[in-house]
Order: C-alpha cells, then structure tokens, then sequence
C-alpha cells in the first residue's frame, strides 16, 4: 500500500517571501502520478501542480514549482512570492493507475499561514 | 464549463438514517470517484466509478454504495448512518486512467 507523509502540519510564511512544503512517498510502483492541492477555508480542493513519476523534468505552474527526487521518493512544493490568497491547506497526493482505476492517496496536510 | 458539481451543499441526518449525495463530472470526464475527508485529515478514497461500474473500493464498509449512471454523473449512498459517518464528502473526475485533477465542492454531512 502507498503512503504520503507530509512531516509540517503548520508552517508560516510572510507576504513575497518563498516557502517549501515537504512530502515523502512509499511504493513500489514505478508509474504513477503525485499531485499538490490547495484546500482554503472554503473547503473546495483545488489542483496546484501535478507530476508524472516518468518525467525527469520538475513541474511548474506560475509561482509554485516542485522538486522531485524519485530515488528518495520526495516531492516538495515551492512557492515562490507567497501572497495573502495562498493561505490554505496543501495536501500532497499520489496517484497509482492500475488497470481501469486510479485512485489518490492523500498525505495529512500542511497548514501555510501567508503574513503581512 | 462547467466543473464538478455535488448536492447537496449541506446535510443533516440522524444516526441509522440513509443518505444520498450526487456528483456531476466536468464535461468530458467519464471517471467519477468519492472521498470522505474527516475534520482536520486528508481525504480517503471511498470508491471509484467508471462504464456504470465500481473499479476500486477504499477500506469502507458496504453501508457505502454508490452508482453511475450513463450520462457519467454519480450518486454516493450511505444507510444507517453512524455518528462517525459526520465528514466533508469529496466528488472527484477525470477521464480513464488519466487521474483525478478536478474536485466538487463537497457536501458537508453532520449525522446527529
């Protein structure tokens, strides 16, 4: 079975600063896809960046960029320029494919404070 | 257009009570899957629709079912329900095999 630790449950960030969220990953798999989402007090699941494991090559998305290290099984989030609207809970996800399903196994979250 | 949607927003049961969520997919999406998500924890994949079928089931009991119909959209049932069941209830879409990158609002369920 997959598991997704995320070791911050709080971090803190001032208003254009930058700040890096941690996960770690087990499995066994070779194929697979890891996802960052940003939930807000709003409660709506929002995908921040996304990441094929076959693709050597971080992706980026505007601000936010990851850094994925497939042999230690690490994908952590920068946000570059951090605002107010960033305030939220970021969870890290892994996705395995097998067959016709797919299904996303979610880390217990890092809660990102943005202050003025 | 338009996203995932879910009703209702908002839902208050009794325990051993039955309940009903519903999700429509984004357009073009064929794959539907539902998560629950306790308070102040990360969602959990309940199960996972695709062709009118359950593909992948999480660790839940059968008092959660669900169904999808032809036009994709989805519906999450839950009977006798338990104080425990009290959650934030994830839709998610995408197309096969392709991953899950659009959410539904959620519909928040108090058991009471």
């Amino acid at each position: 079975a997959q598991t997704v630790t995320q070791s911050q449950p709080e971090m803190s960030v001032q208003e254009a600063e930058t700040v890096t969220l941690s996960c770690t990953y087990d499995t066994s798999e070779n194929n697979y896809y890891l996802f960052w989402y940003k939930q807000p007090p709003s409660r709506q699941m929002i995908l921040v960046i996304r990441q094929e494991a076959y693709k050597q090559q971080n992706a980026t998305e505007n601000r936010f960029s990851v850094n994925f290290q497939k042999a230690a099984k690490s994908f952590s989030l920068k946000i570059s320029d951090s605002q107010l609207g960033d305030t939220a809970m970021y969870f890290c996800a892994f996705m395995s494919v097998t067959g016709t399903a797919s299904k996303l196994t979610f880390g217990t979250g890092t809660r990102l404070q943005v202050t003025l | 257009d338009a996203g995932v949607t879910q009703s209702p927003t908002h839902l208050i049961k009794t325990r051993g009570q039955q309940v009903t969520l519903r999700c429509s997919p984004k357009s073009g999406h064929d794959t539907v899957s539902w998560y629950q998500q306790a308070l102040g924890q990360g969602p959990q994949f309940i199960f996972q629709y695709y062709e009118e079928e359950e593909r992948q089931r999480g660790n839940f009991p059968d008092r959660f079912s669900g169904h999808q119909f032809p036009n994709y959209s989805s519906e999450l049932n839950v009977n006798a329900l338990l104080l425990g069941d009290s959650a934030l209830y994830l839709c998610a879409s995408g197309r096969r095999r392709a991953g899950q990158g659009h959410f539904g609002p959620g519909t928040r369920l108090t058991v009471t």
